[in-house]
């Protein structure tokens, strides 16, 4: 399973548009990109996962270069309420894949 | 999607006992997957629960102290035997959705060990 590289923590402001980057040097052929958004005191919630180039859900959008040895998860316009961890992950589609969290990064939104 | 259920939600045992923890997911499921989170920290892997055979443990987890039960597509369990304040942490289930939709977590047990 590929390792992953994120910034351990990230402030913002309401209102800004937030890129989180995430490194993932060794990923394999078949791995997809997913990332996962973590509130206190609750498990982790999916938000977006991909393959390559871009995708983009009614929650963030996820840049995938060419070479997809990174990520960046977009969240546009943040507000409080999106202060959390924010995971990324990577692995097979293919059913039944054990995740392997990394460190996370820590996202503070301030007023 | 599924929704798991998973409780307790939280408790406060003492040293020496065991707690078991309770998922229930609301559709079948091949995998079930135990994650042990402690305070301040990503979450880790404990065991992957296929129903009908034993729970698959990764490097670090053993079955005496973590045993878990997997009767039916739906349910599972995850016990904490001998409990010690070094197992104080938050301990959560996960299954695949799939269809590209990841994996969805149930909300948690925090445990502390006095």
């Amino acid at each position: 399973l590929a390792k992953t590289t994120q910034p351990i923590s990230m402030d913002s402001y309401e209102g800004q548009e937030v890129n989180i980057t995430c490194s993932h040097n060794n990923i394999a052929t078949n791995d997809y990109i997913t990332w996962y958004q973590q509130f206190p005191s609750q498990g982790p919630r999916f938000i977006i996962q991909g393959y390559k180039t871009k995708v983009t859900n009614e929650v963030a959008s996820l840049f995938i270069p060419a070479d997809r040895k990174s990520s960046t998860l977009s969240l546009p316009r943040v507000s409080l309420s999106d202060t959390a961890v924010y995971y990324c992950l990577v692995g097979g589609d293919t059913g039944f894949q054990k995740l392997v969290f990394g460190t996370g990064t820590r996202l503070l939104v301030s007023p | 999607s599924a929704v798991i259920s998973q409780k307790p939600s939280r408790d406060i045992c003492q040293r020496g006992t065991s707690l078991t923890i309770q998922c229930q997911v609301d559709s079948q499921v091949t995998m079930m997957f135990w994650y042990r989170q402690q305070p301040g920290q990503s979450l880790t892997l404990i065991a992957t629960a296929n129903q009908g055979s034993e729970a698959t443990y990764e490097s670090g987890f053993v079955i005496d102290k973590f045993p878990i039960s997997r009767p039916n597509l739906t349910f599972s369990t995850l016990t904490v035997s001998n409990m010690s304040p070094e197992d104080s942490s938050i301990y959560l289930c996960s299954v695949e959705i799939g269809g590209g939709y990841g994996y969805t977590f149930g909300s948690g047990t925090r445990l502390t060990v006095v």
